[in-house]
């Protein structure tokens, strides 16, 4: 089936220690979304790309980071992991063009913890 | 820049009650989501309203979208314990072009007790 991967699905890193997390997505959308989501708290987008536009939310902080080679993959690089950086990391697509008729398709999501 | 409030934000009901999680947002949204989550898991699409007076329904759930009152709502008819999860309607800003970036609300956590 055509789908959202996120990997890993647990990722424990160090404060301070870069860390990059992984999304891949078989749809052939052309936007891809990265969204945080904290213990019970909605999903909050940091960026997404068109394409290879990248477009950043204002209040994203400077020290996450998104790389997308190509269609099919996209990254989030998180530079220098603070204690307030452990969440769910959800990737989500879409089709442009669909007008919103069709909703995003999201990942199982990274859950992201820091030591 | 689109706000979006739930309420309620918990809810217990008992197993064949019926009742509605309601969904206010702030300016215009063409187009109104609804998602479930479990726990520790992902989100799953419910529905997508398109237009003012748009009704959808899949099983026990029932989805409707008001562009004047700025209102949607997920009604729930005989509650059953599967429907035990937490969802979460979402708007796209006017702003936010092609790409329909997505502005939750917080959330309402059901949970449905035998």
């Amino acid at each position: 089936d055509a789908m959202v991967i996120q990997n890993p699905r647990y990722q424990v890193t160090q404060f301070g220690k870069p860390v990059t997390l992984s999304c891949s997505q078989t749809l052939n959308h052309n936007v891809m979304y990265w969204y945080q989501q904290k213990s019970s708290q909605a999903p909050k987008l940091l960026f997404h790309y068109y394409d290879k536009d990248f477009n950043n939310e204002a209040d994203t902080p400077d020290n996450f980071q998104s790389r997308r080679p190509n269609t099919s993959f996209c990254f989030l690089d998180i530079r220098s992991p603070g204690l307030g950086d452990a969440a769910m990391y959800l990737c989500a697509t879409s089709r442009l063009g669909s007008g919103g008729r069709q909703p995003q398709h999201f990942g199982d999501g990274t859950r992201l913890s820091i030591l | 820049e689109l706000k979006v409030e739930q309420n309620p934000l918990f809810l217990s009901m008992q197993e064949g009650k019926n009742y509605t999680i309601y969904c206010n947002y702030s300016t215009t949204s063409d187009r109104l989501y609804w998602y479930r989550q479990d726990p520790g898991k992902s989100l799953e699409s419910l529905f997508v309203l398109l237009s003012n007076g748009a009704v959808k329904q899949e099983g026990r759930l029932m989805a409707s979208l008001d562009t004047k009152a700025r209102l949607s709502t997920l009604h729930i008819t005989a509650a059953v314990h599967d429907l035990s999860a937490t969802y979460f309607c979402a708007g796209t800003p006017p702003s936010s072009g092609s790409a329909r970036q997505l502005t939750f609300g917080s959330g309402t956590q059901l949970t449905v007790l035998p």
